[in-house]
Parts: C-alpha cells; sequence; structure tokens
C-alpha cells in the first residue's frame, strides 16, 4: 500500500508551544502533501512538498521530506487554538495520480 | 476566493436506494475526483475523472458506482443500491493539473444508509 502513515495518533500541546508529526509512506512518490480536517468538515490543503525538495516552509508550517528513509515530518510552530484540527498526510505515487491518505494525527491546542 | 461546493451537505436514505451527490468543482480546474471517509477511518480515494471519462478508479468503486459531468459545471456520484456500509463523508475535489498538484476539497456530503 501507498498509504502514509502518521505519528503520533494524538498530540496535545499548550498553545505557544510547537507541534510536530510525522509520515511514513511504503513506495516511490511524486509528492507529498499536508491536510487538516477540522472536526466534520472537509480537507484543506496546507502543503505540497516535491519528491527532489527536502524542506518546505509556508508561514508557520515546515515540512520536512526524508525519500531515503520514506518519511516526512510537519511542523507547526508557536500553535493556537485555532490549529486544533487532525492532520493528514497523503502521497501520490509515481505512477498513478491520486492521494494515498494516512490515519491522521489529532492535535489538541490547549488555550 | 473560488472552493468546491457540494450538496446535499446530509443525506438519508434507505438501503436499496440510488443516491445521487453533486459537486461544483472549482471553474477552470480540469481534473476531478471523489473520495469518502467512514467515520473514524482514512481518506479513500474512490476515482478520478479528466476529460469526460473515468482515469483511475479504486476497488471501492465497483459497479454500484458512476460518475459524471452531466454539463459544464456540475460532477456527479451515483450509488445505485446503496448498502449499510455505504454510510460515509463522501468528498468531491477538483485540480487544475492532474493528481500530482494541490486537490481542492469540498466540504463533503455526510451520507447516511438505514
Amino acid at each position: 500500500s501507498q498509504q502514509g502513515e502518521e505519528d503520533p495518533q494524538a498530540l496535545s500541546i499548550q498553545e505557544g508551544e510547537n507541534a510536530t508529526m510525522n509520515c511514513s509512506y511504503k513506495t516511490s512518490i511524486n509528492n507529498l502533501q499536508w491536510y487538516r480536517q477540522n472536526s466534520g468538515r472537509g480537507l484543506v490543503h496546507l502543503i505540497l512538498i516535491r519528491s527532489n525538495e527536502r524542506e518546505k516552509h509556508s508561514g508557520r508550517l515546515r515540512v520536512t521530506l526524508d525519500t531515503s528513509k520514506k518519511s516526512s515530518s510537519l511542523l507547526i510552530t508557536a500553535s493556537r487554538a485555532a490549529d486544533t484540527a487532525s492532520y493528514f498526510c497523503a502521497t501520490v505515487g509515481s505512477n498513478d495520480y491520486k492521494l494515498s491518505f494516512g490515519a491522521g494525527t489529532t492535535v489538541t491546542v490547549r488555550a | 476566493e473560488p472552493e468546491v461546493t457540494q450538496t446535499p451537505s446530509h443525506q438519508v436514505t434507505q438501503m436499496g436506494q440510488e443516491v445521487i451527490l453533486r459537486c461544483v468543482p472549482i471553474s477552470n480546474h480540469l481534473y476531478f475526483y471523489w473520495y469518502r471517509q467512514i467515520l473514524g477511518q482514512k481518506v479513500e480515494f474512490l476515482v478520478s475523472f479528466y476529460n469526460n471519462e473515468i482515469s483511475e478508479k479504486s476497488e471501492i468503486f465497483d459497479d454500484q458506482f458512476s460518475v459524471e459531468r452531466p454539463d459544464g459545471s456540475n460532477f456527479t456520484l451515483k450509488i445505485r443500491s446503496t448498502k449499510l456500509e455505504d454510510s460515509a463523508m463522501y468528498f468531491c475535489a477538483s485540480s487544475v493539473e492532474t493528481g500530482v498538484g494541490e486537490q481542492y476539497f469540498g466540504p463533503g456530503t455526510r451520507l447516511t444508509v438505514t
């Protein structure tokens, strides 16, 4: 299976702290994407990192990709209560065009 | 900002009934997708659609499912004879380029089969 797997499953942090979650996948990819889902809502695209990239930033988000280890991490710096959500990594394989999602990390930011 | 819309937001149907879930992708997007998320589980790919034909489908997307772009704006998912296990949140997505680019998701339709 191509699917990414996130770690940890759940994370609880204090507002202002950083949140780090990891994603591992099994086969070669074209790119890896991170999405956020607020409870019962749709998926919001956060950031895309291509297989030839190692690090990418977007605002308070930092994503790394290590294709040799088939893993990625998402760092949210200076977290806010509004960051409370589930975060999913999704991979796009080298030979297909669909997103394969992991099970997600549920992040709770305490005020 | 353009967004993907889906209707209805919640659909309740009896087992064996046909349902049609509707989506309006972002207007300049060319690639369309359906995903589903059973409560508490992963988001799963169902089908991708480009140039009025299916470009890829998963094992879930069996003969009970079909997709259509009946006009220039709507993209529909039909389930011919619903089963209890079809109960899930169904998400439509669209993208400018193939799945190698970012996909924009709609808010979802919660389908409840009783």
